[in-house]
């Protein structure tokens, strides 16, 4: 069955770094685009950012636009989220999903991994 | 960016009621609307894509319906395990928005 398992969430001060890791299974990891979205405690739900099938192209949200970094690693069947200068209002639970394609729908998800950005 | 908007934020119904959330886009972004349920601890779940296309595996009391900047989502009758919060999100381009959410409480 399909899969997306996060990790590498934790608690991180104000101005560091921090990478979470979105691990697949159950289907042909190299053919699909994948997203991560985020929401903050007691909040709705935020789009992050986009990296397609083959890695070509990736889009962020203004929010964290030259603070974020998505890539993919195919041969681990791996999506990392590579977060820089984190802010307070970073803190979220973050989730990975899968783009259906053509339906322009997040069928998959991930159960999601909290950050928690605090001095 | 394309702002959604969706009504009411809060939603009180009983078991059996016809229910139906509104989404409204700042402007058009043809049928690109997918609805998703979510409940507390969870991740989301879609319920309808393409404004209208019943997700595979999501009973049909859930239906979509609208087109350009304005939608509905309409539960025909609600079931205890449909308590829960509403997203609509459009993916008209890489510019991916979510309405604010609907909560869907037991009145």
């Amino acid at each position: 069955q399909v899969q997306l398992v996060e990790s590498g969430g934790g608690v991180v001060q104000p101005g560091r770094s921090l990478r979470l890791s979105c691990t697949v299974s159950g289907f042909t990891f190299s053919s699909y685009s994948i997203h991560w979205v985020r929401q903050a405690p007691g909040k709705g739900l935020e789009w992050v950012a986009f990296i397609s099938y083959d890695g070509s192209d990736k889009y962020y949200a203004d929010s964290v636009k030259g603070r974020f970094v998505i890539s993919r690693d195919n041969s681990k069947n791996t999506i990392f989220l590579q977060m820089s200068s984190l802010k307070p209002e970073d803190t979220a639970v973050y989730f990975c999903a899968r783009d259906s394609g053509w339906e322009r729908s997040f069928d998959y998800w991930g159960q999601g991994s909290l950050v928690t950005v605090s001095s | 960016d394309i702002q959604m908007t969706q009504s009411p934020s809060t939603l009180s119904a009983s078991v059996g009621d016809r229910v139906t959330i509104t989404c409204r886009a700042s402007q058009s972004i043809s049928s690109w609307l997918a609805w998703y349920q979510q409940k507390p601890g969870k991740a989301p779940k879609v319920l309808i894509h393409k404004a209208s296309s019943l997700q595979s595996g999501v009973p049909s009391r859930f239906s979509g319906s609208g087109s350009g900047t304005e939608f509905t989502l309409t539960i025909s009758s609600l079931q205890p395990d449909d308590f829960a919060t509403y997203y609509c999100q459009q993916y008209r381009n890489y510019s991916i928005t979510f309405g604010q959410g609907t909560r869907l409480e037991i009145k």
